[in-house]
């Protein structure tokens, strides 16, 4: 259980174009989504919390109008890298989270979208 | 702000040998702790979680051990196999909120 769906997997594209990335949530009700954004050989880098029906929380650092964060429905977040740059190629994850009747649960997470701008 | 820290970013040991990863974090108010496997080019795998009410937990092959005194989080992978080599990052999370913390990661490479 606990699958995490993220798409695509690869994108290489001319910088200026807009990339549109796909999470969703196969098996559970996900009201929490997040996108982290990872460096090589570096540890996850926050980049937004997402609930179902409200506006992404963005961490510091992070723009808005660059990152654009759409969580519609409960099982699915999309995160559109608008007019992306050769300094936006990066691997992005996304995760979601099932709050469980037991209290805390884990981040399950995608397989990853490695993004290459030409 | 909180940091979680992992002691040694590389980790190499003999196949069939126990590995151990090690996680010290500095939130007092932590009360949840999970270990994630990531493997070259794919996301983080959950591998076992445990509660600040318990201080060790088992799994297949894996036991994470507490030490809330200390702040401290440990991995064991019993009888280590190729299979097992990955980036290892620990993360731990309040009980209000949603957010995680997650460690640098440490590259375990098992030597067959």
């Amino acid at each position: 259980g606990a699958v995490v769906s993220q798409h695509p997997s690869w994108v290489i594209c001319k910088s200026g174009t807009s990339v549109k990335i796909e999470c969703r949530s196969l098996d559970f009700q996900a009201t929490t989504m997040f996108w982290y954004r990872q460096f090589p050989k570096q540890s996850l880098m926050l980049m937004a919390t997402s609930n179902e029906g409200s506006k992404a929380t963005y961490e510091q650092g992070v723009e808005k109008d660059k990152f654009l964060i759409n969580h519609a429905s409960l099982t699915l977040s999309t995160l559109t890298v608008t007019s992306a740059h050769p300094e936006d190629s990066s691997f992005y994850i996304c995760s979601a989270r099932e709050w469980g009747a037991g209290g805390n649960q884990p981040q399950h997470f995608g397989d990853g979208t490695r993004l290459s701008i030409l | 702000g909180e940091s979680v820290g992992l002691h040694l970013p590389t980790l190499s040991v003999q196949e069939g040998d126990n590995s151990i990863i090690n996680c010290a974090y500095s939130n007092s108010a932590s009360d949840y702790f999970i270990w994630y496997k990531q493997e070259s080019g794919k996301g983080p795998q959950f591998i076992i979680d445990i509660r600040s009410n318990m201080d060790k937990r088992q799994g297949q092959r894996v036991t994470v051990l507490l030490n809330k005194t200390v702040k401290h989080l440990s991995l064991q992978i019993a009888a280590t196999q190729p299979g097992d080599s990955a980036v290892y990052f620990c993360a731990e999370t309040p009980n209000t909120g949603n957010q995680f913390y997650f460690g640098t990661g440490t590259s375990l490479t098992v030597i067959p």
